[in-house]
This record gives C-alpha cells, sequence and structure tokens, in this order.
C-alpha cells in the first residue's frame, strides 16, 4: 500500500504570499492518479486538483498542481484570507490513501 | 447539481452497529462512470477511505476495516448505505460519502460530498 506523507505539517504564511505544499509517496504513483482538496473547519474537504495537475471546476487559478512519480506539489500563488486551511492529497485507486494534512495558518 | 446527504443515528452504544444513509439526488446512482465511497474523520484528525461501491453492488473496502464494513446500495431509492459492527469510541468521526468518477478505468478523486454526520460512539 502506497503510504502519501505530506509536508510541512504547518505552514505559517500572510496573505498575498505564496504556500508550497508537498506531498511524497512511498512508491511511484501511476500515470499522475493523484488529487488535492481543501478542508475548511466544519466543512466537507473540496477537490482542488486532479490528475496531479488538473483544476476541478471553479477552482481559482492561483491553484497549481505539478509532479509524477513520487513527488507532488500544490502551489497557491498568492494567498487570500479564504485560502487559510487544511490541505490533502489523495492517490487515486480501488484503495484510496490520504496523506495525513498540511494546515496553512495565518502568520 | 448533484447533491450528498448523510443520514443515520448521531449516538451509537460501544459493541453496536452504525448505520448510515447516503441519499443522491440531482443525478443517478446508476450511472457506469462512477463509484461511490464513505470516508471518515476522527475529531480533529485526517481523512479516512472506508470504501466504495458500484452501481451493481460491486465494493471494494479499507483493509484495515474490512471485517467489519457492509456498503450497500439501493438503486431505487438513488441511497447507498454503510454498517460498521462492533464499534467503539475509536469509531467516533465524521463520516462523509462521496462521489468518485472512474478514470481511464480507475477509481478516481472525490469529486462532490456530502456536508458530513458526526457519529459518537458512547455508551
Amino acid at each position: 500500500e502506497i503510504v502519501l506523507t505530506q509536508s510541512p505539517g504547518t505552514l505559517s504564511l500572510s496573505p498575498g504570499e505564496r504556500a508550497t505544499l508537498s506531498c511524497r509517496a512511498s512508491q511511484s504513483v501511476s500515470s499522475s492518479y493523484l488529487a488535492w482538496y481543501q478542508q475548511k473547519p466544519g466543512q466537507a474537504p473540496r477537490l482542488l486538483i486532479y490528475g496531479a495537475s488538473s483544476r476541478a471546476t471553479g477552482i481559482p487559478d492561483r491553484f497549481s498542481g505539478s509532479g509524477s512519480g513520487t513527488d507532488f506539489t500544490l502551489t497557491i500563488s498568492r494567498l487570500e484570507p479564504e485560502d487559510f486551511a487544511v490541505y490533502y492529497c489523495q492517490q487515486y485507486g480501488s484503495s484510496p490513501v490520504f496523506g495525513q494534512g498540511t494546515k496553512v495558518e495565518i502568520k | 447539481q448533484l447533491q450528498l446527504q448523510e443520514s443515520g443515528p448521531g449516538l451509537v452504544k460501544p459493541s453496536e452497529t452504525l448505520s448510515l444513509t447516503c441519499t443522491v439526488s440531482g443525478g443517478s446512482i446508476s450511472s457506469s462512470s462512477y463509484y461511490w465511497g464513505w470516508i471518515r474523520q476522527p475529531p480533529g484528525k485526517g481523512l479516512e477511505w472506508i470504501g466504495s461501491i458500484y452501481y451493481s453492488g460491486s465494493t471494494y473496502y479499507n483493509p484495515s476495516l474490512k471485517s467489519r464494513v457492509t456498503i450497500s446500495v439501493d438503486t431505487s431509492k438513488n441511497q447507498f448505505s454503510l454498517k460498521l459492527s462492533s464499534v467503539t469510541a475509536a469509531d467516533t468521526a465524521v463520516y462523509y460519502c462521496a462521489r468518485r468518477p472512474m478514470v481511464r478505468g480507475v477509481i478516481s478523486f472525490f469529486d462532490y460530498w456530502g456536508q458530513g454526520t458526526l457519529v459518537t460512539v458512547s455508551s
């Protein structure tokens, strides 16, 4: 079973700054079958990125995903106040796996 | 607009069976393009996949929960359900249902989610 390790655990940044979140897989993820989600307190997760780099419907272009193989990155180019949240990566498949999450907090 | 809604008891006693239903509206659960899944999140913790089901009844379960989990589908009601037996306090969590598109034959991401329902295991 693939293990997804996200880093850092917490990212403290100011609005307007760039956020770079990492998701590392214990073995290669086939065909970039990786997704990213945003979760705010009291809400269900929201799909941001699928296929490692494709934005889901309605997701602003300040969110971008990249990577392949075992190393994937979610970048938020300029943090807006509503972007402070927890972010999870997830590998596709019949037995999907989530990373443990990265919290982006206001510095 | 597709919507998913979880329903079921918010309090379950230890050793009993947790039962939840997800009602899908705005789309058909019988579409060949999607699986349907359950995910849970203990308070203050991360996301854990529980299992997935196809409209035909084909299922996949998290190996760590497999012995206690049953997921079923009722296409006539556009619903799918979760049963988790022999619950303990460790099963206290927000339980979500969600849709999973098939991408090139692979069960993929979770694109539509229910709002979640908190289930507490306590006597």
